[in-house]
C-alpha cells in the first residue's frame, strides 16, 4: 500500500481557516485519496475523499496537486469542535479496493479559542 | 438508523479470562471490519469480513484472538485467554462492499475500552 506523510500536529484559532497537509509521492494512479478525522474518545469519522479533481463538501475541502503526489485538506473556519486527529489514506479503486483502510498516526489538531 | 452498535462500551476483566465483543453493523452495509487502537501503534486493523464471510485476517496479533460473523446483522471478537496487553480500544466499522460502492466510506461504531489487569 502507498504510504501518507502528514505532520505531527497542528494549531489553528477559532473561526481561521486550516490547511491539513498531506504527501503521498508514490500515489498510484487508481488510488483515491481519503480523509478521516477522530474526535476526542470517538471512533473515526469520514470527512472527504477525491480521485483527481478538487472536491467539496459540508465538512470540508479536498485540494489535490495536479501531479497526485500530495493534497491538502481544507477546513475554512476552524471550530473548536474540529479539535481531532486527522488521517490522510489512500484506497485503491476497483477490483484491487478490499476496502481496508490503513491509518499512518495522522496530524492532531489543536484549535485555541 | 442507529449507526454502528458496539458493546459492552467497557470491559475490565482479568487476565487469563475469555472476552467478547459485539459488534452490529449498520443495515444493508456487507463489509465489516475490526480495529484495535492503542497509544503505541494507532489505529490498526484486526480482520474484515465481506458478505459474512472473513476476507483478510492477517491482523489478528495471535489464536488468542478470533472473529465471527455468524449474520449480516453481528459479528463478535473474541480474545482467549486475556492478556494485559490486549488493552486498548476495539472499534467496529461497516460499510456498504468495496466492488460495488465507489467511495466505501466506513463507518465507525463508537468503541469498546478493554482493560485487561
Amino acid at each position: 500500500d502507498a504510504k501518507t506523510t502528514q505532520p505531527n500536529s497542528m494549531e489553528s484559532n477559532e473561526e481561521e481557516p486550516v490547511h491539513l497537509p498531506c504527501n503521498h509521492s508514490t500515489i498510484s494512479g487508481t488510488d483515491y485519496i481519503h480523509w478521516y478525522r477522530q474526535l476526542p474518545s470517538q471512533g473515526p469519522e469520514y470527512v472527504i475523499h477525491g480521485l483527481t479533481s478538487n472536491v467539496n463538501n459540508r465538512m470540508a475541502s479536498l485540494a489535490i496537486a495536479e501531479d497526485r503526489k500530495s493534497s491538502t485538506l481544507i477546513l475554512h473556519r476552524a471550530t473548536l469542535r474540529d479539535a481531532a486527529v486527522y488521517y490522510c489514506i489512500l484506497r485503491p479503486i476497483g477490483s484491487s479496493n478490499t476496502g481496508k483502510l490503513i491509518f499512518g498516526q495522522g496530524t492532531t489538531l489543536q484549535v485555541k479559542p | 438508523d442507529a449507526g454502528v452498535i458496539q458493546s459492552p462500551r467497557h470491559e475490565v476483566t482479568e487476565m487469563g479470562q475469555e472476552v467478547t465483543l459485539r459488534c452490529k453493523p449498520i443495515s444493508g452495509h456487507n463489509s465489516l471490519f475490526w480495529y484495535r487502537q492503542t497509544m503505541m501503534r494507532g489505529l490498526e486493523l484486526l480482520i474484515y469480513f465481506n458478505n459474512n464471510v472473513p476476507i483478510d485476517d492477517s491482523g489478528m496479533p495471535e489464536d488468542r484472538f478470533s472473529a465471527k460473523m455468524p449474520n449480516a446483522s453481528f459479528s463478535t471478537l473474541k480474545i482467549q485467554p486475556s492478556e494485559p496487553r490486549d488493552s486498548a480500544v476495539y472499534f467496529c466499522a461497516s460499510s456498504l462492499s468495496p466492488q460495488l460502492a465507489g467511495s466505501n466510506e466506513q463507518f465507525f461504531g463508537p468503541g469498546t475500552r478493554l482493560t485487561v489487569l
